[in-house]
């Protein structure tokens, strides 16, 4: 099975550290892992993604465990405006699982 | 500006009849897709197309027609074949790493 596993919900405080977790203990050697964020009412925004190091842009960092079965996607200070649902896909699949629902507490 | 643009917003349509939604995208991407919302769930693959002139069934392809005459362009027909069709429908269009870039969905309704 290609899908991937999220908390279903997950909550932090304004400008604290937010790690998000994903299970993908099926993932194959050349597939990529891709993280989103979704509004209510949007479209999905691509976040980040990675293969077997670790990652960081503007938006936030993603670590990926040595054996590639799961990452982590850590937004350094959530703000009020991180407040969305996180999904983390394999490239190859595009199966897109519930996600997590971060909420920002002011 | 460069981006997807998906019309109409908000679609209205009765009982078996069929509609088309438009998806445009001028980012020069090769790969498009369709996929399907429905409250509270994870989008779900209706179609998707690699390059002109072709295109694949996704997980939930019945009750929807596609074409790809165009790179710029990939429209969606959801047919009165499709059993439960209101839902929010967002197109997309990929990089070649599949960084994916999505338009703003349409949210059609049929009464």
């Amino acid at each position: 099975d290609a899908k991937t596993t999220q908390p279903n919900s997950m909550e932090s405080n304004e400008e604290e550290p937010v790690h998000l977790p994903c299970n993908h203990s099926t993932i194959s050697g050349t597939d990529y892992i891709h993280w989103y964020r979704q509004l209510p009412s949007q479209g999905p925004e691509y976040v980040i993604h990675g293969l077997t190091s670790n990652v960081n842009n503007r938006m936030a960092s993603l670590a990926i465990a040595e054996d590639r079965k799961s990452s982590t996607l850590i937004l350094h200070r959530a703000t009020l405006r991180d407040a969305a649902v996180y999904y983390c896909i394999q490239s190859r699949k595009l199966i897109w699982g519930l996600g997590t629902s971060l909420a920002v507490n002011p | 500006d460069g981006g997807i643009t998906q019309s109409p917003k908000y679609l209205f349509r009765k009982e078996g009849q069929n509609v088309t939604l438009s998806c445009e995208q001028n980012l020069n991407h090769d790969a498009m897709y369709w996929y399907r919302q429905d409250p509270g769930q994870g989008l779900r693959l209706i179609y998707y197309s690699q390059i002109v002139n072709d295109f694949q069934k996704g997980d939930i392809a019945e009750g929807y027609s596609v074409s790809r005459e165009k790179k710029e362009s990939f429209p969606l027909t959801v047919t009165s074949a499709q059993k439960n069709p209101t839902a929010f429908y967002l197109c997309a269009s990929s990089t070649r790493a599949n960084e994916q870039f999505f338009g703003p969905g349409t949210r059609l309704t049929v009464l």
